[in-house]
């Protein structure tokens, strides 16, 4: 079974810090979806990123970049230079998929961190 | 990008009523949809998988005869909580996959519907 872990339950930093969000994962299979969601108080999942198992490559984004590290297990989020409006609660996610590379299209979430970014 | 949305967005209702909550694809056709569950201060939990005209898939755990799903046309998906009860009160998200799009997996949320139940 696939297992997503956010071992950082919060985080809280003052404006223009560097941050970095945790996210470990447990998968059988080769073939996977890493994601990144921001839920503002509103509640609205926002996307921000999906990785597949095969491209290690990192990514960058503005203010956000992304390491996934197969060899850890690790799909880590950064956010440089913070801003108050950066706080919210950030969701790693994992949806496996077939050898053809086809999502089953079921996100298992880790907990959750929730970041405050103070002025 | 695809919109995908619920309705209704917050509903307060007594105990052992029933609840309706619609989820629909705005501008694209969903084969699928996702409904998770989310308690508050934690993680989201896929409660059930919605399939066009067949019977939905529910996870384990998950009471099907409390939690109906119906899956009737390519753009709209219903919960309904039966005979609803306090420790039902959660916020209900949706999810659709957009087709053309399911080797990559692009799944859009709705906004989400906050249940409490009194």
């Amino acid at each position: 079974a696939q297992k997503v872990t956010q071992a950082q339950t919060e985080i809280s930093v003052v404006e223009k810090e560097d941050v970095t969000l945790d996210c470990v994962y447990e998968t059988r299979d080769t073939t996977y979806y890493l994601f990144w969601y921001k839920q503002p108080p509103s509640g609205e999942l926002v996307f921000l990123i999906r990785r597949n198992s095969f491209d290690e490559q990192n990514e960058i984004s503005g203010r956000y970049s992304w390491n996934f590290q197969k060899s850890t297990s690790s799909f880590n989020f950064t956010i440089t230079a913070s801003q108050v409006v950066d706080s919210a609660v950030y969701f790693c996610a994992l949806s496996e998929a077939n050898a053809g590379g086809t999502s089953y299209g079921k996100l298992t979430f880790g907990q959750g961190t929730i970041l405050t970014v103070h002025p | 990008g695809a919109v995908v949305s619920q309705h209704p967005s917050w509903v307060i209702c007594k105990s052992g009523t029933s609840v309706k909550i619609e989820c629909r694809s705005l501008d694209f056709q969903a084969t699928t949809m996702f409904w998770y569950r989310q308690f508050p201060k934690q993680s989201l939990m896929l409660m059930a998988t919605s399939n066009e005209g067949s019977k939905a898939t529910y996870e384990q755990g998950v009471e099907k005869d409390k939690f109906l799903i119906n899956h009737a046309s390519l753009t709209l998906s219903t919960l309904t909580v039966t005979s609803a009860h306090p420790e039902d009160s959660s916020f209900y998200i949706c999810s659709a996959r957009d087709p053309p799009a399911e080797s990559t997996d692009t799944q859009y949320f709705g906004p989400g519907t906050r249940l409490t139940v009194l």
